[in-house]
């Protein structure tokens, strides 16, 4: 089952702050979060593994609540580069497959 | 280094036409995915390739749908008798090995089925 995300869109001027939830209702073995601009292909964030364990950029940070199922994104003083679809993808312990969300449109104003 | 490669960019077709897509993978990595993404839409699996194993193949849509991957390398998604409802970005990624690592993504093939 694909994994929700809100919100669907967010607008920020630039510096402000913003969070993505990604929700699932199936037990989560890894959440992974990709960036994909207009026209171009989605670009890796992070990883969050079961356990804590995490991979990705420093300057991205995110969580994960394996009991609930959830996984948030923090972007924090955004920059005009931010603005993109942000997609959650979640794995249920194949390592194989991920499923993805519908994804959330962030757009940064000047 | 070389990324993740697909050919054609652009693909327009007649309805009812079969259609070849073509992904080259990052040299080394074992596996390979498929992806369909409708405008405006998230990212729909299709088939994933690790190695030597048999292919995932529980996202393909229909059996008009198939895909091959030769000599643990590049693959080919073939659509058979295309319909207008398969006009989407088709995404391959590529990912080394096996476990938790990022996959990285082509540019994609436009399809247009008219």
């Amino acid at each position: 089952q694909q994994p929700v995300q809100s919100p669907q869109a967010v607008i920020l001027r630039e510096g402000e702050d913003a969070v993505i939830n990604c929700s699932s209702s199936k037990a989560l073995y890894s959440v992974h979060w990709y960036r994909q601009k207009h026209g171009e292909a989605p670009v890796f964030l992070m990883i969050l593994l079961k356990g804590g364990e995490q991979k990705g950029h420093d300057k991205i940070s995110a969580s994960f609540n394996e009991k609930k199922q959830q996984s948030s994104l923090y972007l924090t003083a955004s920059q005009l580069s931010y603005s993109g679809t942000y997609f959650c993808g979640t794995d249920s312990g194949s390592a194989r497959q991920l499923t993805f969300g519908s994804g959330t449109q962030l757009t940064v104003l000047p | 280094g070389a990324g993740v490669s697909q050919s054609p960019s652009n693909k327009v077709t007649e309805k009812g036409k079969d259609v070849e897509l073509r992904c080259d993978p990052i040299s080394g990595h074992t596996a390979l995915y498929w992806y369909r993404q409708s405008l405006g839409q998230g990212l729909e699996f299709l088939i994933y390739f690790q190695g030597n194993s048999a292919p995932d193949k529980s996202g393909l849509p229909s059996d008009r749908f198939s895909a091959e991957r030769t000599g643990g390398s590049v693959s080919t998604l073939t659509i058979q008798r295309t319909q207008q409802e398969d006009s989407a970005v088709y995404l391959c990624a590529s990912r080394p090995g096996q476990g938790f690592n990022e996959q990285f993504f082509g540019p994609g093939t436009r399809l247009t089925v008219l």
